[in-house]
């Protein structure tokens, strides 16, 4: 089977440094993905990861750890428009999409 | 990047009618679309995928005839909700990619069914 973890809710404060954490257990694995997802909106895309390693791009960064099924989301200088639900998703195989259950994060002033 | 659209963005339909709602990859050919249904402060749930003229692969406990769906072309598929009940209401979601790119998601459609 495929599962996913993240934590549900985060809290964090304008300015700071939030890290959200997935692990995974797939049946393969293609890739992993980040998604933001503001309420009542459609997921918009944040990151690739594929290989170990850490992808930066501007103030969020994604690593990846595929012996340890972990990959983590790190945002830096949050905004309080970073308040968001943000969704981890794994390509076990082919074009199939896995998703987690997202984490809301809470950024307060 | 990659535009996905959806129409309708919202439908109210009474109980018993059908309702089709579109999906379009609009500056690319989308060899696979996704419908996904997402529930408040949950996280998406994949129905079907979808690749261009063959039939879709539904998810378990997805009806596949409540939920029809049609990929006619690399740039269209389409969800038709058939004798929609208020169990129905929902926000749907339709996603494309092409080949073994990111996947892009469309801004969705909230049901509501009477």
């Amino acid at each position: 089977g495929q599962n996913i973890d993240q934590p549900t809710e985060m809290t964090a404060t304008e300015g700071a440094i939030v890290q959200i954490n997935c692990t995974y257990q797939t049946s393969g694995f293609n890739g992993l993905f980040w998604y933001q997802q503001h309420a009542g909106e459609a997921p918009t895309f944040l990151s690739y990861n594929v290989l170990d390693g850490l992808e930066e791009k501007g103030r969020f960064s994604s690593f990846l750890s595929r012996s340890k099924g972990y990959s983590y989301l790190l945002l830096k200088e949050l905004q309080m428009k970073d308040s968001a639900s943000y969704l981890c998703a794994v390509t076990p195989y082919g074009q199939n999409f896995v998703f987690g259950p997202g984490t809301r994060l809470s950024v307060l002033p | 990047g990659a535009v996905v659209s959806q129409h309708p963005s919202r439908v109210i339909c009474k109980s018993g009618t059908s309702v089709k709602i579109e999906c379009r990859s609009l500056d690319f050919q989308a060899t696979t679309m996704f419908w996904y249904r997402q529930f408040p402060k949950k996280s998406l749930m994949l129905m079907a995928t979808s690749n261009e003229g063959s039939k879709a692969t539904y998810e378990q406990g997805v009806e596949k005839d409540k939920f029809l769906i049609n990929h006619a072309s690399l740039t269209l598929s389409t969800l038709t909700v058939t004798s929609a009940h208020p169990e129905d209401s929902s926000f749907y979601i339709c996603s494309a990619r092409e080949g073994d790119r990111e996947m892009f998601f469309g801004p969705g459609t909230r049901l509501t069914v009477l």
